[in-house]
């Protein structure tokens, strides 16, 4: 049972450049959320998802985007990396009510 | 705005000994909270919650305490072991089927 799976674990990418974390879970969850983690600091929410179709803002949403076309994937989008978002990236899933299943993270630096 | 803190970035504890960790909130209608265990290169794991409608809530060697009048909680692990070495996290919501915000995190070290 991998539960919440993401890719990749780690990537440099220039600032400029475009790429896409991936999260899928397997546990049927309706309920999926981006997280990111800097140094020092909780996470923020970025993004988040009630189901399928339909994805809403979380905290700090600007220079992302998602989409959610199945239960199991939720993408998260960066079109323009710049250096403020060198983060460790974490996705999360939860049926509500029992606290969040979480993978195990990206660590993205932008250079 | 940091609606929920954990003021203490870190902490050490003998091993047999108790930990205290705390968290105070802000947003007077959380009524959900959790703690969630982090280890290095890995993500977070859930731990331990209570509602608001309790004030305590016991898991083995695990307890958490609410005082929603202070708007504070703390979690209790006693006694101390050095596989409970991790970062600790706060977090809150309103209603269980909620998004979560988490506090900053405090790092326990058990020491042998």
């Amino acid at each position: 049972n991998a539960g919440v799976t993401q890719t990749p674990k780690f990537r440099i990418l220039k600032i400029g450049q475009s790429m896409t974390l991936q999260c899928t879970q397997d546990m049927n969850h309706n309920y999926m959320y981006w997280y990111r983690q800097d140094p020092g600091m909780g996470l923020k929410l970025i993004y988040y998802s009630v189901g399928a179709g339909i994805t809403d803002k979380g905290e700090v949403p600007n220079g992302y985007n998602v989409s959610r076309s199945t239960t199991e994937d939720f993408p998260l989008r960066l079109e323009l990396a710049a250096p403020s978002q060198t983060s460790v990236y974490f996705c999360a899933t939860a049926t509500g009510g029992y606290g969040y299943t979480f993978g195990s993270g990206t660590r993205l630096t932008v250079v | 705005d940091q609606q929920v803190k954990q003021n203490s970035p870190s902490l050490s504890v003998q091993e047999g000994r108790i930990s205290i960790l705390n968290c105070d909130y802000t947003n007077s209608m959380f009524d959900y909270f959790l703690w969630y265990k982090k280890y290095p290169a890995e993500g977070p794991t859930f731990l331990i919650s209570i509602s608001s409608i309790k004030d305590k809530n016991e898991d083995g060697r695990f307890t958490v305490f609410l005082n929603k009048s202070a708007k504070h909680l703390s979690l209790h692990i006693v006694p101390s072991q050095p596989g409970d070495s991790a970062v600790y996290f706060c977090a809150a919501s309103v209603g269980t089927a909620s998004k979560l915000t988490f506090g900053t995190g405090t790092r326990l070290q058990v020491t042998l």
